[in-house]
C-alpha cells in the first residue's frame, strides 16, 4: 500500500521558535495533501488542504500566517509552525491522496510537538 | 449539530463479545463514509469503507442508513488486538477532505 512518512516523529522546542514538519509520499505522487491536528482525547481536526503548486486552503479558525504550508512537489509538503507557543503542542498528522478524485487518504505516522 | 458524532464510549468488553458502534452525520449530501482505527499515539488507519448496501470484512460489518444519516460498525468475536479507538469519518460538504468523529474507544479484556 501507499506509504507516507513524516519527519520529525517528535520535537520539543522553546516557546517562540519555529518548527518545520515534513510530509512525504514515498511510493506515489500526491497532488493533494492534508494537515490535521489532534489534541489528547479529541478527534483529528483538519487544518488545511495543500495542493501541489498552489496556495493551501485553510479551515476556519486556522491562522495561515502561523501555520505555513508549502507543497512544492508531488511528494513533499511542509508545515511550519511559526513562533510556537505551548498551546500549539499537539499531534500533527499529514495525509496524502494518491490521485485526483480518489477518496482514500494515506496517513503519515504523525509528529508530536511539545512547546515548552 | 456536529458534522460527525459518535457514541461516547469507552466500551469495555470481554474477548469473544460482539460490540456495535454508532455514528451520525449532519451533511445529507455526503457520499463517502469510512471507519478508521487509531491506536494510541499512532496515525489512523483505514479499517473499511461503508457502502450503501453495507459491507462485511471478516468479523467486521459496516452499515449505512442514509435516511437516518447513521452509520454503524459491528465487531463480532472481539479479540484483544481489537482494542483501539474507532473513528467514524465522512467527506466534508465540499467533498474535498475527511471529517473525523471524536472516536469511540474499545477495550477488550481476557
Amino acid at each position: 500500500g501507499a506509504v507516507v512518512s513524516q519527519h520529525p516523529s517528535w520535537v520539543i522546542c522553546k516557546s517562540g521558535t519555529s518548527v518545520k514538519i515534513e510530509c512525504r509520499s514515498l511510493d506515489f505522487q500526491a497532488t493533494t495533501m492534508f494537515w490535521y491536528r489532534q489534541f489528547p482525547k479529541q478527534s483529528l481536526m483538519l487544518m488545511a488542504t495543500s495542493n501541489e503548486g498552489s496556495k493551501a486552503t485553510y479551515e476556519q479558525g486556522v491562522e495561515k500566517d502561523k501555520f505555513l504550508i508549502n507543497h512544492a512537489s508531488l511528494t513533499l509538503s511542509t508545515l511550519t509552525v511559526t513562533s510556537a507557543h505551548p498551546e500549539d503542542s499537539s499531534f500533527y498528522i499529514c495525509s496524502a491522496r494518491e490521485r485526483e478524485g480518489g477518496s482514500e487518504q494515506f496517513f503519515g505516522p504523525g509528529t508530536r510537538l511539545t512547546v515548552l | 449539530r456536529k458534522e460527525v458524532e459518535q457514541d461516547p464510549g469507552p466500551f469495555n468488553v470481554p474477548e469473544g463479545a460482539t460490540v456495535a458502534f454508532n455514528c451520525t452525520y449532519s451533511n445529507s449530501a455526503s457520499q463517502s463514509f469510512f471507519w478508521y482505527r487509531q491506536d494510541c499515539r499512532k496515525e489512523p488507519k483505514l479499517l473499511m469503507s461503508v457502502y450503501s448496501s453495507g459491507n462485511e470484512d471478516g468479523r467486521f460489518t459496516a452499515q449505512l442508513n442514509r435516511a437516518s444519516q447513521y452509520i454503524s460498525l459491528l465487531i463480532r468475536d472481539s479479540k484483544l488486538s481489537d482494542s483501539a479507538t474507532y473513528l467514524c469519518v465522512v467527506f466534508n460538504q465540499a467533498g474535498t477532505a475527511l471529517i473525523f468523529g471524536k472516536g469511540t474507544t474499545l477495550s477488550v479484556s481476557s
